[in-house]
């Protein structure tokens, strides 16, 4: 049981580069969530799904894509990469109920030159 | 929209004692969920402790506590007998209903000295 996978751990982009951030979880969890931390800042969420084939945005979306096919995949796409994008990003994933907690990947290290 | 506010950017505390961290939110549904989470330097998220809204007794794990205030909207956490490896950020989040994600706060740096 790996948990939530986030693959790559560190990327290097230039400016104007398209990349897709890879997630996946092996707990038949039915909610996952893209997030981004900023250097001392919190977590502010890119898009969630609910469900394979239901997705939504969150507080931060534009500039990124995503789609869910199947129940335990999450791909993030960075269409256009900005400078302005360099972050750290966290794929989580949760079962239902609400008090279920969020598990979260190890993050991807992304930097935009 | 739901806010979550972490006040206190950093805090340091000497091993072995006790330290609360706080955390305020808004919100004006009902049915909710709160969480703390501890970042060590590793950057793994890791759940502390959780707190469903409907439930007035406050949770507890361990050394981890918390003091949860509905009506004020306050869920500080309180860290007794600091260890070093206590050493992290700690974000606050809320949750709601049954609701596919979840708000953080900006988190609390926490620096537990020997």
């Amino acid at each position: 049981n790996a948990g939530v996978t986030q693959t790559p751990k560190f990327q290097v982009l230039k400016t104007g580069q398209s990349m897709t951030l890879q997630c996946a979880q092996d707990m038949n969890h039915e909610y996952m969530s893209w997030y981004r931390q900023d250097p001392g800042m919190g977590l502010r969420l890119i898009h969630y799904s609910v469900g394979a084939g239901i997705t939504d945005q969150g507080e931060v979306p534009n500039g990124y894509n995503v789609s869910r096919s199947t129940t335990e995949d999450f791909p993030l796409r960075l269409l256009s990469a900005a400078p302005s994008q360099t972050s750290v990003y966290f794929c989580a994933s949760r079962s239902q109920g609400g008090h279920q907690p969020q598990h979260f990947g190890d993050g991807t290290r992304l930097s935009i030159l | 929209a739901q806010t979550v506010t972490q006040s206190q950017p950093e805090m340091s505390v000497q091993e072995a004692e006790t330290v609360t961290l706080s955390c305020t939110y808004d919100t004006s549904e009902n049915n909710y969920y709160l969480f703390w989470y501890k970042q060590p330097p590793s950057r793994q998220m890791i759940l502390v402790i959780r707190q469903e809204a409907y439930k007035q007794q406050n949770a507890t794990e361990n050394r981890f506590s918390v003091n949860f205030q509905k009506a004020a909207k306050s869920f500080s956490l309180k860290i007794s007998d600091s260890q070093l490896g206590d050493t992290a950020m700690y974000f606050c989040a809320f949750m709601l209903g049954n609701a596919g994600k979840s708000t953080f706060g900006d988190g609390t740096t926490l620096t537990v000295k020997p």
